[in-house]
């Protein structure tokens, strides 16, 4: 079946600092890629998404680029902010895998920003 | 537009007790999806509904849960009765036609004591 690895964390950065958390995936099919994020109190939001193999997508000043040959979609920031502390989940949805469109997701990786 | 609503946004209940969640996706979504979120882990689907059928209920524990969505628009998540490891924050969401992005609900944070 279809799943999705994501590092740990808390990821601890200082404002301004260089943003990489990893995520690689595993799927019978040609899945779409997510990044969602969950500010603290609320709900999931799609962060970012992509479709097909070496599409990136970026929204915030973030991207994520599919890489089929190593089946991951890493999200970077180059220079991240307090406001960005949140927990990041990737996300895969296999059409060829199950009869909607249901997304399987990482574990969430928590980003602590300090100023 | 209108996000997707959930009520309640917590609950807490006893063990063998019965509890039911709202959800009322965002208007004209055909698609509505209801996801089990246990503290430090991703979301696992529990159920989706296209209009008022189900697509896929694999994942739904039928012992104890349902879930309806009788007229096409809201829909109720129930737990009958609980157990402890049914503490999670039970997500709903809706999409356009079971494709492309998923809009999600705040959460009913659930504590089964």
């Amino acid at each position: 079946g279809n799943s999705v690895t994501q590092m740990e964390g808390p990821v601890t950065l200082s404002e301004e600092a260089f943003l990489t958390i990893n995520c690689t995936y595993t799927a019978t099919g040609y899945p779409s890629l997510f990044w969602y994020v969950q500010y603290p109190g609320e709900g999931l939001q799609l962060l970012l998404k992509a479709t097909k193999a070496d599409d990136k997508g970026s929204n915030k000043g973030f991207e994520a680029t599919y890489r089929k040959e190593t089946t991951s979609f890493h999200l970077e920031k180059g220079s991240v902010q307090v406001s960005d502390s949140a927990v990041y989940f990737c996300a895969l949805s296999d059409p060829l895998n199950n009869a909607g469109n249901m997304l399987t997701f990482g574990g969430g990786t928590r980003l602590m920003v300090k100023p | 537009e209108a996000g997707v609503a959930q009520s309640p946004r917590y609950k807490i209940i006893e063990k063998r007790q019965s509890v039911a969640f709202w959800c009322n996706p965002i208007s004209g979504h055909a698609t509505l999806y209801w996801y089990q979120q246990i503290l430090g882990q991703g979301p696992k689907l529990l159920i989706q509904f296209q209009n008022n059928g189900v697509v896929d209920d694999s994942q739904l524990p039928k012992d104890r849960f349902s879930a309806e969505r009788l007229k096409g628009v809201d829909s109720t998540l129930k737990i009958q009765p609980a157990k402890l490891e049914d503490s999670a924050v039970y997500l709903c969401a809706s999409s356009r036609q079971g494709v492309g992005e998923q809009y999600f609900g705040p959460g009913t944070r659930l504590t089964v004591t």
